[in-house]
């Protein structure tokens, strides 16, 4: 069983609708937490990066992290169709291991 | 300009031929890592280096050597490629200083392997 699942999509929304991504995770020796996006045929980009549990803000973006539930979820508000790409959620455990989910497809129509 | 150089992008090559991909930052990152990727299995960590001369296996590390014999060099070997290892590998590069920020994984531009 894979220590980060995530939801591969596709996941379709309107221009201008939320867009909500989660991911869960096994190991408790996680410590930061971080989503990528990365569009086709480019390496992933970072987004947000957290450490501790809670709401980071940056812009659009609003990442949550619950580390009770090994939860993290990412918020795009007001998407844009160049918000068209996968994104990544990611976990570190500051030893060096990092582990990605899967990547959530999303497609924001105009 | 910072960046992650791989080399080459693209490599067409048969089974049990050995092969190099190049990795070069010019970020003095302590840690450097390869991933590769595939459909519906996103990017899983082939092997990683927190400082030179220091390795260590990451997921899926059966058929690839690495070296960190530099700071900014991290090249993975394939010593018999199979087609199994047809991907998309990606090298990236980060600091390991504490700190907000300090730890975001820097990638590079891919290189897609086929093997036949």
């Amino acid at each position: 069983q894979k220590e980060v699942e995530q939801d591969p999509g596709p996941l379709s929304v309107p221009e201008g609708a939320i867009v909500s991504l989660n991911c869960t995770y096994s190991n408790s020796a996680f410590q930061y937490f971080m989503w990528y996006r990365q569009y086709s045929r480019k390496g992933p980009e970072l987004l947000m990066y957290t450490y501790s549990s809670g709401n980071k803000e940056d812009g659009r973006f609003t990442a949550q992290v619950d580390k009770s539930s090994k939860y993290i979820s990412l918020f795009i508000r007001d998407s844009q169709p160049s918000d068209s790409a996968t994104y990544l959620c990611a976990c570190w455990d500051s030893w060096g291991k990092l582990q990605f989910g899967a990547g959530t497809q999303v497609v924001v129509t105009p | 300009e910072a960046q992650v150089t791989q080399n080459p992008r693209y490599l067409i090559t048969v089974t049990g031929k050995k092969l190099t991909v190049t990795c070069s930052q010019n970020m003095n990152h302590e840690y450097m890592s390869w991933y590769r990727q595939d459909p519906g299995l996103g990017l899983r960590q082939i092997y990683y280096s927190m400082n030179v001369e220091v390795t260590d296996k990451g997921d899926v590390p059966e058929g690839y050597k690495v070296s960190r014999k530099e700071k900014r060099n991290f090249p993975l070997i394939l010593e018999s490629p199979s087609p199994n290892q047809t991907s998309l590998y990606f090298c990236a590069s980060s600091s390991i200083r504490q700190g907000k920020g300090n730890n975001e994984q820097f990638f590079g531009p891919g290189t897609r392997l086929t093997v036949l």
